[in-house]
C-alpha cells in the first residue's frame, strides 16, 4: 500500500467529543490529502497539505482542521464530532515520476461513527 | 451542475464481455484524467492515467479522453469477476489543483 497507514482503522465516538485520525507515510512525499466518502456523495476533499505546516481547505472542511508538523504525519481534527460527520476517511498522496500529477496513492480508510 | 458527472450504476455484466465506463466534466480548463479501482472495503487504487486528449492503453483496459465533448471512457475487455468493483473517474486543471472526483459506478461482472 505505499507506505500508508491510517489509524485507528475503526472507531465509534460519541457526538460531542474531539477525535483526531493519524495519517502515517513512509515515503517521503510533499503533498497529503484527507477525503470523506459517502455514498450518494463520492469522495470529497477535506483538507490537503503542500508541506510541513502548509495546508489548505477542500470542498467540505468545516467541522474539521489539520495539522502537519512533519512530512510523514497529517492529522484530521474533528473538533466536537457530529453525527453528520459519520464517514470512511481517506488519507492520500501524491505520486512521484508519471503519477505526480495525481493522488495516486490512498490508505486502506478510518471508518468513522459518530452515535 | 456538478464539475464531474458520472452514472453509480449499477451495472451487472457477463463474464467475457466489454465494459464501457464513462463520465462527463464541466470545466474545460481540466486536463488530466484518472480512473480508480476500489475494492469493497478497501481504499481507491489508480488504474490509469491521461495527460490531455487521445486513448491509454493497459492490458484490457483503455482509456479514452475527447476534451472537445467534455468526455472520458474506461474500456475493459474480456470482463473478468475480479474486476467487480467500484470505477471513480477524477481530474484535475493542473499538477498543484486537488483531484475532483466522480461519485463512482459499481460494476459486477458474473461469472
Amino acid at each position: 500500500d505505499a507506505g500508508i497507514t491510517q489509524s485507528p482503522r475503526h472507531k465509534v465516538t460519541e457526538t460531542g467529543t474531539p477525535v483526531t485520525l493519524r495519517c502515517h507515510q513512509t515515503e517521503n512525499h510533499r503533498y497529503m490529502y484527507w477525503y470523506r466518502q459517502d455514498p450518494g456523495h463520492g469522495l470529497r476533499l477535506i483538507h490537503y497539505s503542500y508541506g510541513v505546516k502548509d495546508t489548505d481547505k477542500g470542498e467540505v472542511s468545516d467541522g474539521y482542521s489539520v495539522s502537519r508538523s512533519k512530512t510523514e504525519d497529517f492529522l484530521l481534527t474533528l473538533e466536537s464530532a457530529t453525527s453528520s460527520q459519520t464517514s470512511v476517511y481517506f488519507c492520500a498522496i501524491r505520486g512521484t515520476g508519471t503519477d505526480m500529477n495525481t493522488e495516486a496513492f490512498f490508505g486502506q480508510g478510518t471508518r468513522l461513527t459518530v452515535v | 451542475q456538478k464539475e464531474v458527472e458520472q452514472d453509480p450504476g449499477p451495472l451487472s455484466v457477463p463474464e467475457g464481455a466489454i465494459v464501457s465506463l464513462n463520465c462527463t466534466y464541466s470545466n474545460s480548463a481540466f486536463q488530466y484524467f484518472m480512473w480508480y479501482r476500489q475494492y469493497s472495503r478497501k481504499g481507491p487504487e489508480l488504474l490509469m492515467y491521461t495527460y490531455s486528449s487521445g486513448n491509454k492503453e493497459d492490458g484490457r483496459f483503455t482509456a479514452q479522453v475527447d476534451k472537445s465533448s467534455k468526455y472520458i471512457s474506461l474500456f475493459i475487455r474480456d470482463s473478468q469477476p475480479s474486476d467487480s468493483a467500484t470505477y471513480l473517474c477524477a481530474m484535475k486543471d493542473s499538477g498543484n489543483t486537488p483531484l475532483v472526483f466522480g461519485k463512482g459506478t459499481r460494476l459486477s461482472v458474473i461469472a
